[in-house]
């Protein structure tokens, strides 16, 4: 059973790094095909992808918020973590993490299970 | 970046009714797209990839169609447990997702 949970804190202040963990269970990330990603909603605003890390250590961002997104592995722990930079009120939102598989060529692939997500809010 | 759009935005309908949500991309996404259901305080749920192609588990009432620019994801009769939000997401270039589409009760 593939599970994903999200951890982090729930508030930032204005220009602090957010630095959220997905930890998770039922699959490895070392496994060809697979794939672990974060997508973030804001209140009232769609689904935005944010980045995705390969099994190989291959990383995609997004490309309107490149510049400050950070994504990273453990293997051996089950986790993935995101760091996000100079956080702005905007980027508050619902932070999910998402799997995916079956993606040896990393393109053309969907999540097949995400985590319940963890709000934060950025305010001083 | 690939847009999608959905409609409606909220889609009122009684239990054991019919229920259509469209799904439109500003470009052609082929049948690279799937849909997922979010019930408050849960994590979305896979239903559909492929454009038609049902998750496992998911129960044959939901059907997806449509390739190219224009989806529908159909529940043939609402039951009480699929009073949600849906979403939509192309995964042929990039991954963009629509607004969403909440299903209420009538």
């Amino acid at each position: 059973q593939i599970t994903l949970k999200e951890s982090g804190p729930t508030l930032v202040k204005p220009t602090q790094t957010l630095t959220a963990t997905c930890t998770f269970s039922g699959f490895s990330l070392s496994t060809s095909g697979v794939g672990v990603g974060w997508i973030r909603q804001p209140p009232g605003k769609a689904l935005e992808f944010l980045a995705l890390i390969f099994w190989n250590g291959e990383k995609r961002y997004s490309p309107s918020l490149r510049s400050g997104l950070t994504i990273t592995k453990d293997t051996s722990k089950n986790q993935v973590v995101l760091t996000m930079t100079n956080m702005d009120p905007e980027d508050t939102a619902t932070y999910y993490c998402a799997h995916m598989q079956g993606c040896t060529s990393m393109v053309i692939c969907y999540y097949d299970y995400l985590g319940q997500g963890t709000p934060v809010t950025v305010s001083s | 970046e690939v847009v999608m759009t959905q409609s409606p935005a909220t889609l009122s309908v009684s239990p054991g009714e019919r229920a259509t949500l469209s799904c439109g991309a500003s470009q052609s996404v082929r049948n690279n797209l799937a849909w997922y259901q979010q019930k408050p305080g849960q994590a979305p749920r896979l239903l559909i990839y492929g454009a038609s192609t049902r998750a496992t588990g998911v129960p044959a009432r939901f059907s997806g169609s449509g390739s190219g620019t224009d989806f529908t994801l159909t529940i043939s009769s609402l039951q009480s447990e699929d009073f949600a939000v849906y979403h939509c997401q192309q995964y042929d270039n990039w991954w963009t997702f629509g607004q969403g589409t909440k299903v209420e009760i009538k």
